[in-house]
Order: C-alpha cells, then structure tokens, then sequence
C-alpha cells in the first residue's frame, strides 16, 4: 500500500492564482481531512470529510474548497491564492471502523504564496 | 471547547537520559489522545493512543506516554533518549465521537533536541 499520497511536494503561487493539491489514499479508509501547519500553531483543521459525497468545514475554511467523489481522492482547491495561504498542506486519513480513528499522514505540499 | 496544550516550544535532553514531552488537554466526555512525530520536512507520524484502560502507554520506538485524568496530562516519555529522537512532537484529542470525521484538535508542537 502507498497510504497517503499527496501532489505536488512543492508549488510557488502568486497572488490570485487558483491550483488544486490533490489527495489520495488506497487505504479504503471512509474518513479524509486536510490540515494545514504553521510554526507555532500545530496543525489546524480546514476541511474533511466522512464519505463519498459528504464534507463540512474545519477551523480555517475560508479561501479553500473540498470535494469528495471517490472514497480514495479528496483534493483540495484554493480558489484565489493569498500571502496568508502560505504553509504545508497535509492530507490524513482514518477508518470508521477502527474506533480510535488514528490518522495516517501524507508527507505534505509545502505552498509559497508571493 | 476542546483544547491541547504543549507547555514547552523546546525540550533539550542528553542522549541517553530520560525524556517527558509535556501535554495537558481539556475535553468534554472522555478523551482520545495521541502522539505524533514529526521529522524534518516528513508528514506526522503515529505513536501512541489513549483510548482506555491501562493509563501508561506503550508505542513506537521505545516512547511511552501517560495518562493522568485527575490532571488532564497525557505526557510522552521515554527511559533513555536517543540523538535520533531529535524530531518536533505533537499532542492531539480527537474532536467528537468516533463516526465524526475522526478529525484531530492539535497542540502547538515541542520541538525534542537530544545532543550527544
């Protein structure tokens, strides 16, 4: 199994521009969030997801949007890309049926927004 | 609300004494806790859950943490640090109930140093 994989590593915007990271997960896990992580902040929690179909907005939503079609893919899109938006992006994932729902990582796409 | 909180931005330990990774936490219910590592330019790491019973924790690479409920800590430890433990390190609850998302309230990371 590959786990989580996220693309790209590395992306330099400007100002404005839109671009999609994208996730995927061959884990068949139902559960899927994405997070972004600041220095300092820890990780924080943008959008997730609990199946096909179903999103809803984590603790910093605003610039960004989800969707989910498939069980394995849940990119995310930043509509008009700011200063502000610049972080690493991680996808995880967990399964409903483990209670404890640990979450497993992808290994991040570091944003550069100028 | 629920909330993480790592009191220490740093940790400096010498390699081979014992090391502690400060968290406490405020939950409503009972808490699902857990700890992540975090080495450089890497995703997180899973090592270790709270979810019931026995309140010291055994997971990865020799870590252990424990769980105080009279205290609200979950405090990661390990008897005898290495260099490569030198990693940032990450408390975290899950935020509701286990068909919700298991979506994970974080706390600001601890950045562990071990030195020869």
């Amino acid at each position: 199994n590959a786990g989580v994989t996220q693309t790209p590593k590395f992306q330099v915007l400007k100002t404005g521009q839109s671009m999609t990271l994208q996730c995927a997960q061959d884990m068949n896990h139902e559960y899927m969030s994405w997070y972004r992580q600041d220095p300092g902040m820890g990780l924080r929690l943008i959008h997730y997801s609990v199946g096909a179909g179903i999103t809803d907005q984590g603790e910093v939503p605003n610039g960004y949007n989800v969707s989910r079609s498939t069980t394995e893919d849940f990119p995310l899109r930043l509509l008009s890309a700011a200063p502000s938006q610049t972080s690493v992006y991680f996808c995880a994932s967990s399964s409903r049926v483990r209670r404890s729902n640990e979450q497993f990582f992808g290994p991040g796409t570091r944003l550069t927004v100028l | 609300a629920q909330s993480v909180a790592q009191p220490e931005d740093q940790v400096n330990v010498a390699e081979g004494n014992p090391l502690t990774v400060k968290c406490t936490y405020s939950v409503s219910g009972n808490p699902y806790l857990f700890w992540y590592v975090q080495y450089p330019n890497r995703g997180l790491q899973f090592l270790l859950k709270y979810i019931t019973g026995d309140n010291l924790v055994k997971g990865s690479y020799g870590f252990e943490a424990e769980f105080n409920k009279s205290q609200t800590s979950f405090h990661l430890k390990k008897p005898s640090a290495l260099v490569s433990d030198s990693a940032l390190y990450f408390c975290a609850v899950r935020d509701g109930g286990y068909n919700q998302g298991g979506k994970l309230i974080f706390g600001q990371g601890t950045e562990l140093s071990v030195k020869p």
